[in-house]
């Protein structure tokens, strides 16, 4: 069975500094990955989607990467905004039935002005 | 090109009684989702379907059915509600698995 942990669970940090946020899987054999932000009360909104094939993506301040083989994504975010602050899910697709996903519980970062 | 849309917003039930979320979206995407997310944590999937007519377990299933008569719309019932099933829910859809997920605005579900 697939898990997803994110650490650190909540991450306090000053207006900007660049930081990591951190998401490993169990099972190596994944389709995609797929990082969201979550404002408080809302929907996830999609950040960046790596498929399997790809090493990183990158988004304006975002970047993500990913290392299938250790089962390891960060998500970089460069000169953080207080208006970056928010939780942070990962999820990811298994190869074998893509039609599943499993999420980690999340990052919630505060970004102080 | 209104996305995901789940209704109702806001519900409040009684134990024991039945309700459907409603979940329809407007891109023509294969693939739906239906996911519940409990306090401080992730979202786990309860059904999820890749197409028309094809529908699958997740997670935890126990107490939901789910029906695809159309690739818009992929309703989720509860059959009897319990306390535990209080929860904000969320549907999920994508054009194929390779794909991103788009989300809902989600459904906050009270069962007293």
């Amino acid at each position: 069975k697939q898990e997803v942990t994110q650490i650190p669970a909540a991450l306090s940090v000053p207006e900007g500094e660049n930081l990591v946020l951190n998401c490993s899987f169990t099972d190596s054999a994944i389709y995609n990955l797929q990082w969201f932000r979550q404002d408080p009360g809302k929907g996830l909104t999609s950040l960046l989607l790596i498929q399997s094939s790809q090493r990183e993506q990158t988004s304006g301040r975002l970047n993500a990467s990913l290392d299938k083989s250790s089962g390891r994504s960060t998500l970089y975010i460069a000169a953080s905004q207080p208006g970056d602050s928010a939780t942070y899910l990962c999820a990811v697709r298994p190869g074998t039935n893509a039609g599943k996903s499993t999420f980690g519980d999340g990052t919630t970062l505060t970004v102080k002005p | 090109n209104a996305g995901v849309t789940q209704t109702p917003k806001f519900q409040v039930l009684k134990t024991g009684q039945s309700m459907t979320l409603q979940c329809a979206q407007d891109m023509n995407h294969e693939y739906m989702s239906w996911y519940r997310q409990d306090p401080g944590m992730g979202l786990r999937l309860i059904h999820y379907s890749v197409g028309a007519g094809i529908t699958d377990q997740g997670e935890v299933p126990n107490g939901y059915n789910v029906s695809r008569s159309t690739t818009e719309d992929f309703p989720l019932r509860l059959l009897s509600a319990a306390p535990s099933q209080t929860s904000v829910y969320f549907c999920a859809s994508s054009l194929t698995g390779g794909w991103p997920q788009h989300f809902g605005d989600g459904t906050r579900l009270s069962i007293l």
